[in-house]
């Protein structure tokens, strides 16, 4: 089975412009969660997102959107870009929505978006 | 507030030694506790979860709520053992909670 995949891998922006992150989940998952990860603040949750409905959002700024398609394909925005979004973007899919129950379903992490605001 | 916390930015060993890593949790209920491994230029990836009280490469990890730890423990390091660890607490959502995670050297 092919894995959690990201596209692009590596993307250079400067401040003020806006940024579509993609991530592809495993066959069959249908939630998927973004994460952003600094070496200050380490792995944060941004949001996660079950049959194209966002379930869970983190504590970031509104210029932080996302949405998922009805293929569990999921894109993140970024919009008015700015130094402190430069990070490692990652996405991990899971089998199924689990939010409120008692099993987890394991997260699966894909290689990350690399973005780097100039 | 849901927090975790991981003390160690950097632990550095020799082979053979016997190596913890510590986790401190903050959570008003009852959560769930993982361990994340993420070697170099790999993906994150899950090691345990206290749930399954198991061992996995040899490392373990038990759950203390009294002292809210979550402490990964392996009593002979290997090289290979050498990565980013992360610790992560989930409440009662799919959300992770990362710790700022602990790097691992294991010197030959």
């Amino acid at each position: 089975k092919a894995g959690v995949t990201q596209t692009p891998r590596y993307l250079i922006k400067t401040r003020g412009q806006q940024v579509t992150l993609s991530c592809s989940p495993i066959s069959g998952h249908r939630s998927v969660s973004w994460y952003q990860q600094t070496p200050g603040q380490g792995l944060q949750f941004l949001f996660e997102y079950f049959s194209e409905t966002q379930r869970n959002k983190g504590n970031f700024p509104g210029r932080f959107s996302g949405r998922q398609f009805s293929n569990s394909r999921s894109e993140m925005n970024v919009s008015t870009l700015e130094l402190g979004d430069s990070a490692l973007y990652l996405c991990a899919s899971s089998l199924a929505g689990a939010s409120g129950g008692l099993k987890y379903n394991e997260q699966f992490f894909g290689p990350g978006t690399r973005l780097t605001v100039l | 507030a849901q927090r975790v916390t991981q003390p160690e930015k950097l632990l550095s060993v020799f082979k053979g030694a016997p190596v913890e890593l510590k986790c401190n949790y903050s959570y008003s209920g009852s959560p769930e506790l993982f361990w994340y491994v993420q070697y170099s230029r790999q993906r994150l990836q899950l090691l345990l979860r206290h749930i399954s009280r198991e061992s996995i490469k040899g490392f373990t990890a038990d759950l203390n709520k009294g002292e809210t730890s979550f402490h990964l423990k392996k009593p002979f390091a290997q090289e290979e053992d050498s990565a980013m660890y992360y610790c992560a607490l989930r409440g009662n959502t799919d959300k992770l909670i990362f710790g700022t995670g602990t790097r691992l050297q294991v010197f030959p």
